[in-house]
């Protein structure tokens, strides 16, 4: 149960788009199609952004997408907003009713 | 609308115990599986546990190595975490958190009860 792996910071202007990559192994993110990705502004509990590698939860912007390729999984987040500007961490199940979370990306919107 | 408010939390010294609870209401607890969740003071969400709906089966992560215990009480609605030989590095933010049915996921969290563990 090794944490996945994400860029510990991205950063982009207003209106542009970011992708956070989150890289697993084939006992995980490769074995199955259940990433999801969380936000989390400081001092907030996480809120699903993204689910099953790439649905969105009803209420979430269509600017936030989900991919998967492979052992890595990737959010984009286009039209980049100040709102956007949090830590976001995908997790994937990992079999046996286990689960494994990413180290946590901070976003930075200048 | 779905509320989880964990309590229990506290500071606690070194190899001593600690029991969490998760009050949930705004959804039928007992037709979903539940996990926790914690986050050490400026790290990352680390998965800690999770129980089925009827609380017959439970996993946990490697590194609590038959430290801690999940259950729940469908009757009350309410969700337990006990916290047995702590150490420092188990010192974070425990999360209550509900599973998203079939997605294998979380969709709702609580606000979480901090866990300090210090002499």
């Amino acid at each position: 149960q090794s944490a996945l792996t994400q860029p510990p910071s991205v950063s982009g202007s207003p209106g542009q788009s970011v992708t956070i990559s989150c890289t697993g192994t084939s006992s995980d993110v490769g074995s199955y199609n259940r990433v999801s990705w969380y936000q989390q502004p400081p001092g907030t509990a996480p809120k699903l952004m993204i689910y099953d590698v790439s649905d969105r939860p009803s209420g979430v912007p269509d600017r936030f997408s989900g991919s998967k390729s492979g052992n890595t999984a990737s959010l984009t987040i286009s039209g980049l907003q100040a709102e956007d500007e949090a830590d976001y961490y995908c997790i994937s199940y990992s079999g046996s009713y286990t689960w494994v979370f990413g180290g946590g990306t901070k976003l930075t919107v200048l | 609308q779905v509320q989880l408010v964990e309590s229990g939390g506290g500071v606690v010294q070194p190899g001593r115990s600690l029991r969490l609870s998760c009050a949930a209401s705004g959804f039928t607890f007992s037709s979903h599986a539940m996990h926790w969740v914690r986050q050490a003071p400026g790290k990352g969400l680390e998965w800690v546990t999770f129980t089925t709906p009827d609380g017959n089966t439970q996993s946990y992560a490697d590194f609590v190595k038959g430290r801690f215990t999940t259950s729940r009480d469908n009757s009350k609605n309410t969700l337990y975490l006990q916290l047995n030989s702590l150490g420092p590095d188990d010192t974070a933010v425990y999360f209550c958190a509900r599973d998203f049915t079939a997605k294998y996921t979380v969709d709702y969290w609580g606000q979480g009860t901090l866990v300090t563990v210090s002499s």
